[in-house]
């Protein structure tokens, strides 16, 4: 089975700047990658899909890069709303899909 | 716009089998393109996919926990079903069910429901 590894587990980021969070897989999972931000108390949301294409309504300012075993969110300036914990998840050759650990960004 | 609802007990005792249903509506359960999965989320901790099904009847099961899951899916009353059996305090969690693609993630989500097990 594959093990999705990301880092940091928290991150400590000012209002305004860059996020950049990892996902790593244990085995290639080709492009078959995708991200989600998730708040307290509500349903995960799917953000990136494809290792890089936006879901729809996702602001640019998130992206998403890499293939195979690394994996790269970048929020290019972190606005209010998008300190949450996120989660990547392979869907290559599943079942099962599975999640990372997830990365809380939280308020420096 | 979709909407998946939850719906089913919020408390369980051990070895009893949990039962939940989600309801689609603004949407076919019988789209070719789309998967109806469930995942769940212990309290305070990380996403576990328990399986998914296609609208044939078809399941795609998480192996650590095939044993014990069962998927069902009524296209008539655009619902599908969790049956869970066993379970024990490592169960209670929050179960989410959602809409995925073969080649995408989850883009549609229920709003989750907290099963807690306890006598």
């Amino acid at each position: 089975e594959i093990v999705m590894t990301q880092s940091p587990a928290t991150l400590s980021v000012s209002p305004g700047e860059r996020a950049t969070l990892s996902c790593r897989a244990s085995q290639s999972v080709r492009s078959n990658l995708a991200w989600y931000q998730q708040k307290p108390g509500r349903a995960p949301r799917l953000l990136i899909y494809g290792a890089s294409t936006r879901a729809t309504g996702v602001p640019a300012r998130f992206s998403g890069s890499g293939s195979g075993t690394e994996f790269t969110l970048t929020i290019s300036s972190l606005q209010s709303e998008d300190f949450a914990v996120y989660y990547c998840q392979h869907y290559n050759n599943w079942p099962p899909l599975i999640f990372g650990g997830g990365t809380k960004v939280e308020i420096k | 716009q979709l909407q998946l609802q939850e719906s089913g007990p919020e408390l369980v005792k051990p070895s009893e089998t949990l039962s939940l249903t989600c309801t689609v509506s603004g949407g076919s359960i019988s789209s070719s393109s789309h998967y109806w999965g469930w995942v769940r989320q212990p309290p305070g901790k990380g996403l576990e996919s328990l399986g998914s099904i296609y609208y044939t009847g078809s399941t795609y099961y998480n192996p650590s926990l095939k044993s014990r899951v069962t998927m069902s899916i009524d296209t008539s009353k655009n619902q599908f079903s969790l049956n869970l059996n066993s379970m024990a305090a490592a169960d209670t969690a929050v179960y989410y069910c959602g809409r995925h693609l073969n080649w995408s993630g989850f883009d549609s989500w229920g709003q989750g429901i907290l099963v807690t097990v306890s006598s």
